[in-house]
């Protein structure tokens, strides 16, 4: 179980351009949730997913950012005209559907090692 | 509304010494709790999780939580803390309905030889 895969790892952009990061969940897993961390912060919520569903985009910036997860292949995080302050690592977790029987918010996250934006 | 707040950005401790990180949460609904560490250039791993069984949980690498519900509290504890305990550490709390959890700003621990 190769664990939930983000790539690239390391990406540089220049202001104006595009980012685009992927996302491969756990095997079985099939809830993608984005997160973004500036130098010296912790985790900010960005968006929830289940495969062809957005969930919940409350932490998502209103402009220049998608996410989608698509019925085939991994969830991507897109980020369109970047700017300096964009530059943070972008962490992706995944879960399991809820248990039958059990509250939603008791699955555990599994989180990818990120992707690290720098925009030059 | 689910929040926490963790008190020290930094903490330092001697090898061999007690390890004490706070968390407090703030949630209308019972919370699930969660601490996570993180070490340089990784991603996060689950160290333990409260989801309200018994309120004294233990994690991996010697570390448990408790949870007090009179104190909105949920602090980690270690009895002896190694060099390899260096990194930082995120509390984090989900409730019904809101599966997204909400991370505290991380709290630094430096192991003094």
């Amino acid at each position: 179980n190769a664990g939930v895969m983000q790539n690239p790892r390391h990406l540089v952009r220049r202001r104006g351009q595009e980012a685009r990061l992927r996302c491969s969940p756990m095997k079985g897993h099939s809830h993608v949730y984005w997160y973004r961390q500036l130098p010296e912060e912790g985790l900010k919520f960005m968006v929830y997913l289940q495969k062809e569903n957005i969930i919940d985009e409350s932490g998502m910036p209103k402009e220049r950012f998608s996410a989608e997860f698509p019925k085939e292949g991994p969830s991507i995080l897109r980020i369109q005209q970047v700017v300096r302050g964009d530059s943070a690592a972008y962490f992706c977790a995944s879960s399991p559907p809820p248990l039958q029987g059990t509250r939603s918010g008791a699955n555990v996250l599994t989180f990818g090692a990120g992707s690290r934006l720098t925009v030059l | 509304a689910q929040s926490v707040t963790q008190l020290g950005s930094h903490v330092s401790v001697s090898e061999g010494a007690l390890v004490l990180l706070r968390c407090n949460y703030s949630s209308s609904v019972p919370p699930y709790l969660f601490w996570y560490v993180q070490y340089p250039n990784q991603g996060l791993q689950l160290l333990l999780k409260y989801t309200s069984a018994a309120t004294l949980v233990k994690g991996i690498n010697g570390f448990e939580a408790e949870f007090k519900k009179s104190e909105t509290s949920f602090h980690l504890t270690k009895p002896s803390a190694h060099m390899s305990d260096a990194a930082e550490y995120f509390c984090a709390v989900s409730g019904t309905g809101r599966r997204a959890l909400t991370f505290g700003s991380g709290t630094r621990l430096q192991v003094q030889p």
